[in-house]
């Protein structure tokens, strides 16, 4: 049930785009991103919602392909601290459980 | 200020013994969860409770056992009968266990088993 996330990891100089993909074999009900970096809890970024609903606290972007089951992140115009690994959750039963891919490392250069 | 806080950051055993992890938050959430973090690997869900007196397993909940006495408290105790308990654990809640909940995690305690 583990999402496949891609790519597994991403180096980025200060100010260029990126995007994080997140795959899933069953339909989805929500999609949850999250931001971690070493050592330090996951930091929450943003939920897609079946349906079209975002709920999110950062300036960051993300897309939700019910029909791919897919769910992409964006992130665009880098900063030095958008580094860290980003995790997406998704939920695919009646029980509202996440399954976290494994991850993409992101290391934003000057 | 509102939040979870897990105690101790660094844990270290011996085989054989059982350890419990504390988690404690100040939210007023509802549900709480457990979740294992291994190098290069997704979180894994232990256990989750919904509401007081609740609990339910989650996907690797062998070796492990929780309790949920009052609201903020959701301890997590790893026993001896947990093959391989090095880890890195992450204790997490939401308002209710549903649809599109925002899950705030606390700071995660470093398990060693030696």
């Amino acid at each position: 049930q583990q999402p496949v996330q891609s790519p597994q990891a991403v180096i980025l100089r200060e100010g260029e785009d990126a995007v994080i993909n997140c795959s899933s074999s069953k339909a989805l009900y929500s999609v949850h991103w999250y931001r971690q970096k070493h050592g330090e809890a996951p930091v929450f970024l943003m939920i897609l919602l079946k349906g079209g609903e975002q709920k999110g606290h950062e300036k960051i972007s993300a897309s939700f392909n019910e029909k791919k089951q897919q769910s992409s992140l964006y992130l665009t115009a880098s900063q030095l601290s958008y580094s860290g690994t980003y995790f997406c959750g998704t939920e695919i039963g009646v029980d509202y459980k996440l399954s976290f891919g494994a991850g993409t490392t992101v290391t934003v250069r000057a | 200020d509102g939040g979870i806080t897990q105690s101790p950051k660094y844990l270290f055993r011996k085989e054989g013994q059982n350890v419990t992890l504390s988690c404690e938050q100040n939210l007023n959430h509802d549900a709480m969860y457990w979740y294992r973090q291994d190098p290069g690997q997704g979180l894994r869900l232990i256990y989750y409770s919904q509401i007081v007196n609740d609990f339910q397993k989650g996907d690797i909940a062998e070796g492990y056992s929780v309790s949920r006495e009052k609201k903020e408290s959701f301890p997590l105790t790893v026993t001896s009968a947990q093959k391989n308990p090095t880890a890195f654990y992450l204790c997490a809640s939401s308002q209710t266990h549903g649809t599109g909940q925002e899950q705030y995690f606390g700071p995660g305690t470093r398990l060693t088993v030696t």
